[in-house]
């Protein structure tokens, strides 16, 4: 698949688990995204990387932990999630600041808490 | 920091009629505008977007107005098929180095 990808595409998972999301983007890009997307709320920008440097981190709770190896791929550690955090998970990449705008967006995660 | 908001939340149209999706933002220095849609159980995806120096932008049926004075863009789409139902996300970058911050969504129905 070209473009962005992500998996796993659905997850289920205790308050007291670990688990990883992974995005990978096959586009050459230089900045890649992490939003958490809820019913009724807007797309919430949570972290952004800019040639693997997180460059902002939107006030997310300690318990989301992001990582970027490399500039096209990016993952996000979950340890000891809320119900609350049920959520779509959808990564994004860009060319990087400065340059082209456009977002181009990942399938998403979705992600259920119990 | 910026603020957006998107209006309506949710939209019902008959196929063939005009449908239009607002938007207003707070920083004046805000300077792209783009548009994505998100049909049903998909990533979201740019359909159309415009700088702060243009005032129109169309594509085939679809069209974005700015009016920077204001501090509002629309997205207008022409002769509505059912395929054009989804949720709508308007946005707004500031800057070269600004991130997007995304209106609320419009659920858009067009019934055949």
């Amino acid at each position: 698949e070209t473009g962005v990808t992500q998996t796993p595409r659905h997850l289920v998972m205790g308050m007291t688990n670990k688990k990883s999301l992974k995005c990978e983007q096959h586009l050459g890009h230089n900045a890649m995204y992490w939003y958490k997307q809820s019913a009724k709320k807007p797309l919430e920008l949570m972290f952004v990387y800019s040639l693997e440097e997180r460059v902002e981190n939107n006030s997310v709770p300690s318990r989301f932990s992001p990582e970027c190896p490399n500039s096209s791929h990016l993952f996000l550690h979950l340890h000891t999630l809320q119900p609350e955090d049920s959520a779509l998970y959808l990564c994004a990449s860009s060319q990087g600041p400065g340059r082209r705008n456009e977002q181009f967006f990942g399938p998403g995660t979705r992600l259920t808490v119990l | 920091g910026e603020n957006v908001e998107q209006h309506p939340s949710t939209l019902s149209v008959q196929e063939g009629d005009s449908a239009v999706i607002k938007c207003t933002y707070s920083d004046s220095a805000s300077n792209y505008f783009p548009w994505y849609k998100q049909e049903l159980g998909k990533r979201p995806q740019l359909i159309i977007d415009i700088r702060s120096n243009v005032g129109e932008k169309k594509d085939q049926r679809i069209a974005v107005t700015l009016n920077k004075t204001a501090k509002h863009f629309s997205l207008h789409i022409t002769e509505t098929q059912p395929e054009d139902s989804a949720v709508y996300f308007c946005a707004v970058k500031r800057g070269s180095q600004g991130n997007l911050i995304f209106g609320k969504g419009t659920k858009l129905s067009v019934k055949p």
